[in-house]
């Protein structure tokens, strides 16, 4: 199994509606989560972290965690054409540590106006 | 507020030369980590450098090596370049502390010839 697998994609929703993102991990260690928005051609943009088992809300974003299943989405509420981009899940390596994430391929995401 | 800076933004080389790659962190940060993201996949963890010392190291050859300097800035090296090491080169900074997230900079794109 490989260290985190995002559904691939691309995800094409229209907009106003919500689009749902998901990532499944293999390191039963890691404990806190990071998604990064990537436009294309640029760098990854931190949107949200989550420690803790449960949802964390954000303005139009909301990240759900699951420890026990190995899983994490990203809900993004009205979504926007702005919001066309690839979203990337990172769990950090086990044992506390943030400074080495283990990224996915990444979920390519389309919001159609 | 400056945010992490890298230099140069494009480059080219040809197979067998040497390459360094520079970054400057975020204001106030301490640490920093290098990520290559070939095209369509997510960003590999490559080294990690805090008090100018290399901390963590991902699956890289001894071909990629690094440095940091006093005033947090780093650098990146590559020697003995090969086709594949064409792609985006990513530094992103964070502080040596707790739960701290990593900023990205803007990245620098090599292209081996």
């Amino acid at each position: 199994q490989k260290e985190v697998e995002q559904n691939s994609g691309p995800l094409s929703v229209p907009e106003g509606a919500i689009a749902s993102l998901n990532c499944t991990y293999s390191d039963r260690g890691s404990q806190s989560f990071f998604w990064y928005r990537q436009y294309s051609g640029k760098s990854p943009e931190l949107i949200m972290f989550i420690y803790s088992n449960g949802d964390k809300e954000d303005g139009r974003f909301t990240a759900q965690l699951n420890k026990a299943s190995q899983y994490v989405s990203l809900l993004i509420r009205d979504s926007q054409p702005s919001d066309s981009a690839t979203y990337l899940c990172a769990p950090p390596a086990s044992g506390g540590s943030n400074y080495k994430l283990t990224f996915g391929k990444g979920t390519l995401l389309t919001v159609n106006p | 507020d400056a945010g992490v800076t890298q230099s140069p933004t494009h480059l080219i080389k040809t197979r067998g030369q040497q390459v360094t790659l520079r970054c400057s962190p975020k204001s106030g940060h301490d640490t920093v980590s290098w990520y290559q993201q070939a095209l369509g996949q997510g960003p590999q963890f490559i080294f990690q450098y805090y008090e100018e010392e290399e901390r963590q190291r991902g699956n890289f050859p001894d071909r990629f090596s690094g440095h940091q300097f006093p005033n947090y800035s780093s650098e990146l090296n590559v020697n003995a370049l090969l086709l594949g090491d064409s792609a985006l080169y990513l530094c992103a900074s964070s502080l040596a502390r707790g739960r701290e997230t990593q900023y990205f900079g803007p990245g620098t794109r090599l292209l081996v010839l």
